[in-house]
């Protein structure tokens, strides 16, 4: 699987949108973006997946470049309740978890 | 059902002690699977099952011996865990090896002493 890089942490404002980068520059053809997140001392949450195209779901939306070498979870109005650990995954048979990014959405 | 369920939720062992880990779900996943993740770390795959037979093992040590006896249920037996092994264990499910959309559960939180 390839290997993805985030940011460790980042903070986002109640009600705006907080865009989460990735990149996963040596991801292969095959391979899918994955997000999870993981809410405090929970089990991980899938939250949408992606290969080529952008795609969006009742949680988030995922921004692929064309190149696919980075992607972007877009959470369009934060609130304090997705407080989490975000996860961006390259997945080819299985989950292997990065290190991810913490988001704080401050009140 | 649209749950993973683990049992216990908490576990506080022994050096001494054997213990067992219980991982279930009814939503007819064939593919089933450990992790173990340590304090502001993430999770690490320990093992899969898929179709009730072991695939991976990720060079856990033999303290650690999983057993999948049909295919709602896992398990995790331990023995003989070392302080160093206290970490949440989570277990997650998918409908195979090649599907996505991993369910996980909430985890058993062990601690060794």
């Amino acid at each position: 699987d390839a290997k993805t890089t985030q940011p460790p942490s980042m903070d986002c404002a109640e009600g705006r949108a907080a865009n989460l980068p990735c990149n996963h520059s040596t991801i292969s053809g095959n391979e899918y973006v994955y997000w999870y997140r993981q809410i405090h001392s929970q089990g991980p949450q899938y939250i949408i997946h992606g290969l080529k195209n952008n795609e969006t779901n009742e949680m988030a939306s995922l921004i692929i470049t064309e190149d696919r070498k980075s992607s972007t979870l877009i959470l369009p109005h934060a609130t304090l309740r997705d407080t989490a650990v975000y996860y961006c995954i390259a997945y080819s048979r299985q989950l292997t978890f990065g290190s991810g990014t913490q988001l704080t959405v401050l009140p | 059902d649209t749950e993973v369920t683990q049992t216990p939720k908490h576990l506080v062992m022994g050096m001494t002690n054997k213990k067992s880990l219980k991982c279930e779900q009814h939503m007819g996943h064939r593919a089933m699977y450990w992790y173990k993740q340590k304090a502001k770390k993430p999770p690490e795959l320990m093992f899969v099952y898929s179709y009730e037979k072991l695939s991976i093992n990720e060079s856990v040590p033999s303290r650690f011996s999983p057993e999948c006896p049909n295919s709602s249920l896992l398990n995790l037996h331990l023995h003989a865990l070392q302080p160093e092994d206290s970490a949440l264990y989570l277990c997650a499910s998918s409908l195979d090896r090649d599907s996505y959309g991993y369910t996980f559960g909430s985890g058993t939180r062990l601690t060794v002493v």
